[in-house]
Formats: structure tokens, sequence, C-alpha cells
């Protein structure tokens, strides 16, 4: 079945950098864009970017540019989330998650991963 | 940015009751919508799209409706399994997310 594996949870110093990843099963990972959300403890959900893994072509929110970087590995199919320079705010469940196309203007983010933890502190 | 308001912020229902949820949008974003449903410790999960389809899998009891900037998600008869968080998010200009409505048992 469709299927989207995250790393660990990770605990990381003000001003370090995290790397997640997101190991997608079931279907082709080429086809698809990955997007990645976040949400801090307690709040709602955020949109971070996405990346098209077929060509690598990226976009972020633009309260993310400079400081995120998304790749992929199509050997493996699995993509990456780098968020670098963090700090306490960026604690969060950081989520990936697929785009399906319905067809026309219809687009949804239709199979999730279970979340990876980073919490940032000194 | 388009900013998605949703309303209430918490809403109590018994079970068996119906439950209505409002998401707003700061401009139009057309029929480009979707509902997700999150519980606790638990990945979102996808309720509808194109602000009124049900996803594969979802119960007829959820139904979307509306377009432009008003919004609404009717769940007709609440079972025990649906008190959970519900997120309504545009996609007409990248993706935000409304801040969310968390069901409740009254």
């Amino acid at each position: 079945q469709v299927q989207l594996v995250q790393s660990g949870a990770e605990v990381k110093k003000p001003g370090a950098s995290v790397k997640v990843s997101c190991k997608a099963s079931g279907y082709s990972f080429t086809d698809y864009y990955i997007h990645w959300v976040r949400q801090a403890p307690g709040q709602g959900l955020e949109w971070v970017g996405r990346i098209f893994p077929n060509s690598g072509v990226t976009n972020s929110a633009q309260k993310f540019q400079g400081r995120v970087t998304m790749t992929r590995d199509t050997s493996i199919a699995t993509a990456f989330l780098e968020v670098s320079r963090l700090r306490s705010e960026d604690t969060a469940i950081y989520y990936c998650a697929r785009e399906v196309w319905f067809g026309e203007q219809l687009y949804a983010m239709d199979v999730w991963g279970q979340g990876t933890a980073v919490t940032v502190s000194s | 940015e388009i900013v998605m308001t949703q309303s209430p912020a918490t809403l109590s229902v018994s079970p068996g009751e119906r439950a209505t949820l409002s998401c707003r949008a700061s401009q139009s974003v057309n029929s480009n919508l979707v509902w997700f449903q999150q519980k606790p410790g638990q990945a979102p999960r996808l309720l509808i799209y194109g602000a009124s389809t049900r996803a594969t899998g979802i119960p007829a009891r959820f139904n979307g409706s509306g377009s432009g900037t008003e919004f609404t998600l009717t769940i007709s008869s609440l079972q025990s399994e649906d008190f959970a968080v519900y997120y309504c998010q545009q996609y007409y200009n990248w993706w935000t997310f409304g801040q969310g409505t968390k069901v409740e048992i009254k």
C-alpha cells in the first residue's frame, strides 16, 4: 500500500541544523509532489514547502525561504527536509505528505507520514 | 498570503447530533479547498477535496460545501470516532491552513 515513513525524533541545540527523511513506498515516487507540513506543540498545521521528486524543483513558504532545503534521492525513493539555524520556535512535528491530482483543479495531500518530532532546546 | 479562518474554535456536540463547521478565506479560493481530520497523536487524514468531494473511504455523513470565500463541513450524525480537530486548507495560492475546529463531546 502507499506509505510514507519518516525518520525518528531529533533533539537539537539552537543554531544547529536538522535533516528529516521521508521514505515512500507503494507508488511511483517521482510522479508526485512531496509536501512538508509542521505542527508546533498544541498548535495548528503550517505549510513549509514541497518538492517534485522527478525534477527536484522546490517551492517553500516565504517565511522559510533561505532556511529550509528540500532534496530527494530517487534511488531510494526518499525526500529530505533540512532546516538550518534552528530556534526554539522550530520545535514541532514535521510531516511529509504526498500531493495527488484528481483532475482539473483538484489536488490534495492524500497520504501522510507518521511525523518526526524535532525539539530545539539548549 | 490567503488567511483561512475557522469557526468556532471548539464545538461541543452530543453523539448522534449534527455538527457544522465553518471556514472563511480572506479572498476567493474558488473550490480549491480541502478538509482534514486530525486525532491526538496522529497525522491529518484527508476528508474532502475540491470543497465537496469525499476522499476514498470517507463515510457519507461527512459533507463539504461552499465556494469562493465561504465553506462548510457538516457531519450529519456524530459518531464517537468523529471527535477530533478539523482543518480546512486552501491551495488556490500556495497552501495555507485554518487554525482548526475542535469537535468535542458534549
